[in-house]
This record gives structure tokens, C-alpha cells and sequence, in this order.
């Protein structure tokens, strides 16, 4: 089962940031928080991680709180073409046999509005 | 980087067919991932292999299913005798393990979107 919880759905204004929120309160040590977005009818697209400090790369900013239960990825000018459905995961990531899969839950369906 | 590639991009089949899907990885990566997505739910594990061996495979791989990575390069996703409850996009994965770090992200394919009448 998915170890996240997500809002169903969000509405941001074009050219606003976009704020979506996750909570993951089972969140272990070893477990890193992942984002992808999915547009309609493509694959999932990963957007970023993280396990503890905040993360930024050329499409998003990650926040995680200090005790790590939960965590908002920023999409600090959104655009039409950010309308998507978008994913948080929490992955187990080590030097182990485990093959570290991505559990997806349902996601945040994210609706850029001009 | 050309991406995971997914082949074909829609297939309709009839029940009790059989389908094949191919998906090619981006060229350095030694593991691949099946998954499966229907309507209004997200991605679900299927399958996965490091290299040619095939490590792990979820209770949704019911026998029906078959999957191969012969070299260690492109896989094949087999469903026999097809059901119209496998109608769905099924999705390919790869990525590098282990890397400089252990948590290389997972790169999709854009799948293979199955219907079955």
C-alpha cells in the first residue's frame, strides 16, 4: 500500500506558484520522498527527491519538514503544460537486495487554469 | 539519452488472443520494471529484473503473464489468452543500480495501452 496521502485535486492560476502538499507520518530512515507527475496518457515523469534537506532542480522545488512526515513540492511558475496527475512516494533506497520499487497511490490531479 | 521506449503504443486484441509488448530501456541500465495502470489509479509493480533475471514478481502477474529479458538488454511482456479485465496501459521502467548513489530514480516509457473487446 501507499505510504503517502495527497489531495485528490488542486487548481493553480497560470504563472502562480503551485504548492502540493504530501503527508507521509510512517516515513522511515531509509525511506526518500519522490515526485513524478503523469500527463494524460504518457508514462510517469520523475521530477525530484530527497531524504531530509530540501531539493531543487530546474523543474521544482522539494521541501521536507524537519521530523520528515510530510512534504511539498513547488512548482515555483506554473504553466499550462503542468496540468497533471502528480505523485508522491516514499522508496526504500540501500545498498540491499531489494529491487526499491515505486508504490504510486492515486495522486494529486493538478489543474493549471489560465 | 533516447528514453525507454515502448512498443506498440496501442494494441486492440479480441479475447483469448494473445498480445506481446516490447520495451527497450535507456542503454546503461541494468534494471527494468513492468507495471500496470488503470483508469483513475496510479502505476501498479509487476515485475522486475536486474540485468536478465527476473528477481520479483507481484501477485498481479497472474500465469498468464510472461516476461523475458533475454540479454539483459530489451524485455518482452506476454499476456495469453487474453481477458477484457487486462485491458490497461502497461508501463516499462529502467533504471541504474547502484549508481554513485543507491537512489537513482525509476525513467518510464510512455506504455503500451491495451484494449481487449
Amino acid at each position: 500500500d501507499a505510504k503517502t496521502t495527497q489531495p485528490t485535486s488542486m487548481d493553480c492560476a497560470e504563472g502562480r506558484a503551485a504548492n502540493l502538499p504530501c503527508n507521509h507520518s510512517t516515513i522511515s530512515g531509509n525511506e526518500y520522498v519522490y515526485w513524478y507527475r503523469q500527463i494524460h496518457s504518457q508514462g510517469p515523469q520523475y521530477i525530484i527527491h530527497g531524504l531530509k534537506n530540501n531539493e531543487t532542480n530546474e523543474m521544482a522545488s522539494l521541501i521536507i519538514t524537519e521530523d520528515r512526515k510530510s512534504s511539498t513540492l513547488i512548482l515555483p511558475h506554473a504553466t499550462l503544460r503542468d496540468t497533471a496527475v502528480y505523485y508522491c512516494i516514499v522508496r526504500v533506497v540501500g545498498s540491499g537486495g531489494s529491487n526499491y520499487k515505486l508504490t504510486f497511490g492515486k495522486g494529486t490531479l493538478l489543474t493549471v487554469n489560465p | 539519452d533516447t528514453g525507454v521506449s515502448q512498443d506498440p503504443r496501442h494494441k486492440i486484441t479480441k479475447r483469448g488472443q494473445n498480445v506481446t509488448f516490447r520495451c527497450d530501456p535507456i542503454s546503461e541500465h541494468n534494471r527494468l520494471y513492468w507495471y500496470r495502470q488503470t483508469l483513475g489509479q496510479g502505476p501498479e509493480f509487476l515485475t522486475y529484473f536486474q540485468n536478465e533475471a527476473q528477481l520479483e514478481k507481484s501477485r498481479l502477474l497472474s500465469d498468464r503473464f510472461s516476461a523475458e529479458r533475454p540479454k539483459g538488454s530489451f524485455s518482452t511482456l506476454e499476456i495469453q489468452r487474453t481477458e477484457q479485465g487486462d485491458s490497461a496501459m502497461y508501463l516499462c521502467a529502467s533504471s541504474l543500480f547502484p549508481k554513485e548513489a543507491y537512489n537513482s530514480p525509476l525513467h518510464f516509457g510512455n506504455g503500451t495501452r491495451l484494449t481487449v473487446t
